[in-house]
């Protein structure tokens, strides 16, 4: 098993829609975790991160966290065609490099 | 001001040749790093270097060297390119290496060896 899997699509959903996006991850030693958004042809940026269990929110982005199910998920509400990107979970423990999911490529049509 | 840049953007070669990516961030960052991302987006950490000091080679062929001259500055180079090198890589940095910080990515670099 990877330590982080994520589908990665891609997912097509309609201006205004709700979208849902999530990884899994095996190690339980991992306490940081992150959502990174890449534009076509754009190097990957930090959107938000969370630590440990629980929600965070920011505007219209959600990011959860279940650590007893090792699961995470970004929600995004009123999607907007701007989302229109790949959107990658990351995460590590100290001392080591981001390990990220796959990515899971968004569009959103108007 | 760029935070990272990478140079070439672009790099079209063709198989056999030897080929070097440059790197620098001027956020002052102490770590930075080699990804590679492939066709389907996948983004694979390559090389970390701390201080100027390797501290992560993942399995990556010898064909590639990571050397870094200064806190500054990572550049990659490869030798002897193959067609299954083609990809987008990127350079990043952050300060440190704990969980929490935030990594910055260059715009990267696509190789295509044909």
């Amino acid at each position: 098993q990877k330590e982080v899997e994520q589908d990665p699509g891609p997912l097509s959903v309609p201006e205004g829609a709700i979208v849902s996006l999530n990884c899994t991850y095996s190690n339980s030693a991992f306490q940081y975790f992150m959502w990174y958004r890449q534009y076509s042809r754009k190097g990957p940026e930090l959107l938000m991160y969370t630590y440990s269990s629980g929600n965070k929110e920011d505007g219209r982005f959600t990011a959860q966290v279940d650590k007893s199910s090792k699961y995470i998920s970004l929600f995004i509400r009123d999607s907007q065609p701007s989302d229109s990107a790949t959107y990658l979970c990351a995460m590590n423990q100290a001392g080591t490099a981001l390990i990220f999911g796959k990515g899971t490529t968004l569009s959103v049509s108007s | 001001d760029t935070a990272v840049s990478q140079t070439p953007k672009y790099l079209v070669t063709q198989m056999g040749n030897d080929k070097s990516i440059k790197c620098e961030q001027n956020l002052g960052h102490d770590t930075m790093y080699w990804y590679k991302q492939d066709s389907k987006k996948f983004l694979k950490i390559m090389f970390s270097y701390n201080n100027k000091e390797l501290i992560i080679n993942e399995t990556v062929p010898n064909r590639f060297s990571p050397k870094s001259p200064d806190k500054a500055h990572l550049n990659l180079h490869i030798n002897s390119l193959e067609l299954g090198d083609s990809a987008v890589y990127f350079c990043a940095s952050r300060q440190g290496d704990r969980e929490n910080t935030e990594a910055f990515f260059g715009q990267g670099t696509r190789l295509t060896v044909v």
